[in-house]
């Protein structure tokens, strides 16, 4: 298993809808995740960070992670086409001085 | 506020040629990181310099050297470059290894 898994999609989903994106994880990396937004062409983003389990919400985000499920998800509510790009969820390494990330979701949100 | 600068934007080389990629951050951080980025490959950890003064291999060294020239500065060198080393690549910065990272805008690099 890699350390941390993702589902390339893309994932579609309809203006207004919840988008939810997925990410596991092995036990090689620590508990500390974070969400990153890229759209094409760009740089990665940081736009969450979840080191603790349960629910982290921040405007229309919302981090979720459960550790005795090794997943840590990303919840996008009233999604808009300017919520298209593709989400790379990634995790420190065991070592804890390496951060590794997936392969990332391509979110495609259609008016 | 520029965050982290990366020059060139893009490059055309030709096999076997040499160059270096520039990297600063302006946020007073302490670890500096590059990546490469290709398609179906996600980032990938090229090296990194967790302090000034100090700097790792990460998951794909070969090829390339690092100068951490002060804390504000860490530098990519291709010294013999390949059509393999065709790729996107990002450096990035965070206040200490165990702290997000910030990414800078990119070099797209070609080897003909």
């Amino acid at each position: 298993q890699k350390e941390v898994e993702q589902n390339s999609g893309p994932l579609s989903v309809p203006e207004g809808a919840i988008a939810s994106l997925n990410c596991t994880y092995s036990d090689r990396v620590s508990q500390s995740f974070f969400w990153y937004r890229q759209y094409s062409g760009k740089s990665p983003e940081l736009i969450m960070s979840i080191y603790s389990n349960g629910d982290k919400e921040d405007g229309r985000f919302t981090a979720q992670l459960n550790k005795a499920s090794q997943y840590v998800s990303l919840l996008i509510r009233d999604s808009q086409p300017s919520d298209s790009a593709t989400y790379l969820c990634a995790a420190f390494s065991g070592g804890y001085n390496k951060l590794i990330f997936g392969a990332g979701t391509r979110l495609a949100v259609h008016p | 506020n520029a965050g982290v600068t990366q020059t060139p934007k893009f490059q055309v080389l030709k096999t076997g040629q040499s160059m270096t990629l520039q990297c600063a951050q302006d946020m007073n951080h302490n670890s500096m990181y590059w990546y490469r980025q290709d398609p179906g490959m996600g980032l990938r950890l090229i090296y990194y310099s967790a302090s000034e003064g100090t700097t790792d291999k990460g998951e794909v060294p070969n090829g390339y050297n690092v100068s951490r020239l002060n804390k504000r500065e860490f530098s990519l060198r291709l010294e013999s470059a390949a059509p393999s080393q065709t790729s996107v690549y990002f450096c990035a910065s965070s206040e200490a290894w165990d702290q997000p990272q910030h990414f800078g805008d990119g070099t797209r690099l070609s080897i003909l």
